[in-house]
């Protein structure tokens, strides 16, 4: 059981919009630390996508953006593309002794 | 290039340990905190730890501590993690991951080192 929770699965066509949540606690998100997320396309390493709650890296194209408020982060995808279509992780800072970093359990992102 | 290379899969008896090697290249290796996380088949990340590669420093996760040892050799640019009394729930993809300057985030990855745990 991942301390960040996301939803498994979201869907959407070609060209529309979508959003991926990751709920936290006063622990991590709540607590102000960042959230970042990372795209991981099948049979591939994670990649950083955002950082920072809304900074996307150099390459990262400007569909992809990411928000955050209270205890939660939404990450947003528009026009959606094929090659959109992969799993989706949310991360951030736990003051909990057990783990210092934390992560969302994933959402696979199927483009239909 | 800056890239972060990961030794080859690795397949282990169950009790067995194992040593996987993230090379780093690009880069100095004392820079940047390295992160190590797993991911087992069909499941998704766990956060493992983080060495310091400049003073050697590490922090486990509670459920590692005691079987998993982060090192580095500053001499060849490499980071280590070594994990003992394997089990079957180990078997998963080991990822290296540096910890960049925005926000703590990783914002290099290895490609992954499988390890398989079997009798």
């Amino acid at each position: 059981q991942s301390v960040l929770t996301q939803p498994p699965s979201v869907s959407g066509a070609p060209g529309q919009r979508v959003t991926i949540s990751c709920t936290g606690s006063r622990s991590n998100i709540g607590a102000g630390y960042a959230v970042h997320w990372y795209q991981q396309l099948p049979g591939a390493a994670p990649k950083l996508l955002i950082y920072g709650n809304n900074i996307r890296p150099s390459g990262v194209p400007d569909r992809f953006s990411g928000s955050k408020s209270g205890t939660s982060a939404s990450l947003a995808i528009t026009g959606l593309q094929a090659e959109d279509e992969a799993y989706y992780y949310c991360q951030s800072f736990d003051i909990s002794p057990s783990a210092s970093r934390v992560f969302g359990g994933g959402t696979k992102l199927t483009v239909l | 290039q800056v890239q972060l290379v990961q030794s080859g899969a690795e397949v282990k008896k169950p009790g067995a340990s194992v040593k996987v090697s993230c090379k780093t290249s690009g880069y100095t290796l004392t820079d940047y905190y390295m992160h190590w996380v797993r991911q087992a088949p069909g499941q998704g990340l766990e956060w493992m730890g983080w060495i310091n590669p400049n003073s050697g420093a590490t922090n486990y996760v509670q459920k590692f501590q005691g079987r998993v040892t982060l090192t580095r050799d500053t001499s060849i640019s490499a980071a280590y993690m070594e994990m003992n009394r394997l089990t079957s729930d180990d078997t998963a993809f080991y990822y290296c991951a540096r910890e960049g300057d925005g926000y703590d985030s990783f914002d290099l990855w290895g490609q992954g080192t499988l390890v398989t745990v079997s009798s």
